[in-house]
């Protein structure tokens, strides 16, 4: 079975840094193409980050920068730096079918909170 | 990149009713690679259609895609009460990929 469970979040202030987790289980991370997609509150979907299959990634203009997606074995990483108020958002893990498709699996989400 | 705006922003429909979503792309959305998702309070996004008509599995066949080029459409047949959500389109025919705001089906 298939699961993505996400961990890391919390509060931060601004200018801070956060890294969040996303531990697999049914597949590695390594053989499928993963993402970091985030909701802020009351908002609509973003994708945030992608790493494909080969190790390409691709970065929302938003985050360009300030985030880093990585992998390894069955944990897929997004490591926040200069965090914004903005960046406020549930942040979810998801595996996309193919090498950039659509979203076929997500994680439960994890909460960011940037404020003072 | 390609702008996609759902219509309407909200829909009020008693159980029974048939709703029909509107997803319309800023510019033509290659091999209509379009997917439904439905999201509830508190939860993640679910998968629903992609390749624009293509129902995921386990999604009833109340459920049903269409569209191509630059407007698509989904269609609940008849609402059933845990059918009441939001739902987005998303594309990914062209990079970077996008999602629609939103359409919230609610109760009337």
């Amino acid at each position: 079975e298939v699961q993505l469970v996400e961990s890391g979040g919390g509060l931060v202030q601004p200018g801070g840094s956060l890294r969040l987790s996303c531990v697999v289980s049914g597949f590695t991370v390594s053989s499928e193409c993963m993402s970091w997609v985030r909701q802020a509150p009351g908002k609509g979907l973003e994708w945030v980050s992608v790493i494909y299959r080969g190790g390409d990634t691709y970065y929302a203009d938003s985050v360009k920068g300030r985030f880093t997606i990585s992998r390894h074995s069955s944990t897929l990483f997004l490591q926040m730096t200069s965090l914004r108020t903005e960046d406020t958002a549930i942040y979810y893990c998801a595996r996309v079918y193919a090498d950039g498709w659509y979203v076929e699996y997500w994680g439960q989400g994890a909460l960011v909170t940037v404020s003072s | 990149e390609i702008v996609l705006t759902q219509s309407p922003g909200t829909l009020s429909l008693s159980p029974g009713e048939r709703a029909t979503l509107s997803c319309r792309a800023s510019q033509s959305v290659s091999s209509s690679y379009l997917a439904w998702y439905q999201q509830k309070p508190g939860q993640a996004p679910r998968l629903l259609i992609y390749v624009a008509s293509s129902r995921a599995t386990g999604i009833p066949d109340r459920f049903s895609g269409s569209g191509s080029g630059t407007d698509f459409t989904l269609t609940i047949s008849r609402l059933e009460p845990e059918d009441f959500a939001v739902y987005y389109c998303q594309q990914y025919g062209t990079s970077p990929w996008t999602f629609g705001q939103g359409t919230k089906v609610e109760i009337k």
